[in-house]
């Protein structure tokens, strides 16, 4: 079985001061690894994802992702954020030959000006 | 180019009654999965559907609850004689079933919140 630790459900930060978001997982399996973001009232959008190759995957708006293995962490970090990037974010795993994501329970970003 | 339209935005039931959602896919995608978010939860995985056919619906509660993606027209996710506790946003994703490095990219939709009196 698997799951999605994410252990901080609120995380504060100034506009233009670096973020990092936290996500571990467990697997019994080789997994794909995945950030969402949900902005209210709409639909998840992937803002990047690790399937294989360089641990260090960038994504849309700045974001990137370092994969480690033997912490089984993939933390998502952007120097320098903008209000918009209020959001709530979704780390989320894929076993290999599934189609199924397993979701962490998700960071909520509020950026003040 | 349109995404994965669902409908309706916002659904009220009082207890007893029956929800459908409905979920259209991207244009050309053929694979359709349907997750519930709880209050202050993460999403869950309910169902994976290919068109007439479900492939994996290990997320989906034993009684109730049932999915279908005929061949022609939307998917729909029913639920039988709603209880407060199917309160929550489900959402659905779609995707063309072919895999590039090994995964489908799931496509969401801006979900139905379900609310039950």
């Amino acid at each position: 079985a698997q799951s999605v630790t994410q252990l901080d459900s609120q995380v504060p930060v100034f506009e233009e001061a670096p973020v990092e978001l936290r996500c571990n997982y467990s697997s019994s399996v080789s997994v794909y690894l995945f950030w969402y973001v949900q902005y209210p009232n709409q639909g998840l959008q992937l803002l990047l994802k690790y399937l294989s190759g360089s641990t260090l995957v960038k994504g849309i708006n700045g974001f990137e992702a370092e994969f480690n293995k033997s912490q089984t962490s993939f933390h998502l970090r952007k120097p320098s954020v903008h209000i918009s990037d209020t959001a709530e974010y979704f780390c989320a795993v894929s076993p290999y030959n599934t189609d199924k994501l397993i979701f962490g329970t998700g960071t909520r970003l509020q950026v003040f000006p | 180019n349109a995404g994965v339209m669902q409908n309706p935005r916002h659904l009220v039931r009082r207890r007893g009654q029956e929800a459908r959602l409905r979920c259209s896919p991207v244009k050309g995608h053929s694979h359709v999965y349907w997750y519930r978010q709880l209050p202050e939860e993460g999403l869950k995985f309910m169902v994976y559907l290919q068109k007439e056919n479900i492939i994996d619906e290990s997320g989906m509660p034993k009684e109730r609850f049932s999915a279908e993606f005929p061949k022609e027209g939307p998917s729909i996710l029913r639920i039988q004689q709603v209880v407060r506790g199917d309160s929550a946003a489900y959402f659905c994703a779609s995707s063309t079933g072919l895999t590039s490095g090994g995964h489908n990219e799931q496509f969401f939709g801006p979900g139905t919140r379900l609310t039950v009196l």
